[in-house]
């Protein structure tokens, strides 16, 4: 099967413009997580879809972050406007169950966003 | 979520056996230990899942002494394609969110 999938790889913006990151989850996979590293630190949560529902957005930085998932199946993130601080490799993962284990992840390769 | 301690980086060669150690004092219990592994340009990968004692699969094993307070991920054999950041993370309770520390960076040497 086709694993997580994420667009673009990579994208450099200038400071105070906008990115949309995409992710397509694996197939059946109502399960939808993004994480995030910035430069030296460590992955951290975002945000987790049930579907196209929100379940937990806790991890969510500011308001310049708005993620959707409409009709359940990919998701975007964008950021609006950028700033320096959100340059990071940004990653998204699919889970068929909740893998309140962790056993059930699969991430993607991630987008690098580097904003100048 | 337990907090969990790891070394950042060890060394090995090709054809050792390598063990990582993780300290997670407060493990709860409803709580798992999950291992991933990620590559450069890669997102973590999982590895291997135990909740006590001894659990083996194709890739590695994962021992669990008794009290949870640690956990001990063995990797047989290593080659240079094990070369990655090898991350412990201690999962359960009302929420599904990963926890990532720093992860331990491994080497792997000719």
């Amino acid at each position: 099967e086709a694993g997580v999938t994420q667009f673009p790889s990579h994208s450099v913006i200038e400071k105070g413009q906008t990115v949309t990151l995409r992710c397509d989850p694996i197939s059946g996979h109502d399960n939808l997580y993004w994480y995030r590293r910035v430069m030296g630190k460590e992955i951290k949560f975002l945000l987790h879809f049930v579907k196209e529902s929100k379940q937990d957005e806790s991890g969510m930085p500011n308001n310049r972050f708005l993620a959707e998932r409409t009709g359940g199946t990919y998701s975007t993130l964008k950021v609006q406007p950028a700033e320096l601080e959100d340059s990071g490799v940004y990653f998204c993962a699919s889970s068929q169950d909740w893998a309140r284990q962790g056993n059930g992840y699969t991430f993607g390769s991630g987008t690098r966003l580097t904003v100048v | 979520l337990a907090k969990t301690t790891q070394p950042i980086s060890m060394d090995s060669y090709e054809g050792q056996e390598v063990n990582i150690t993780c300290s997670h004092n407060n493990i709860a219990t409803n709580d798992y230990i999950t291992w991933y592994q990620q590559f450069p340009s890669q997102g973590p990968r999982f590895i291997i899942q135990g909740y006590k004692t001894k659990v083996t699969n194709e890739v590695a094993s994962l021992f669990i002494p008794a009290d949870r307070k640690s956990s001990t991920l063995s990797l047989p054999r290593v080659s240079l394609s094990d070369t990655a950041v090898y991350y412990c993370l201690v999962v359960g309770g009302a929420t599904n969110k990963l926890i990532f520390g720093t992860g331990t960076l491994l080497a792997v040497q000719p």
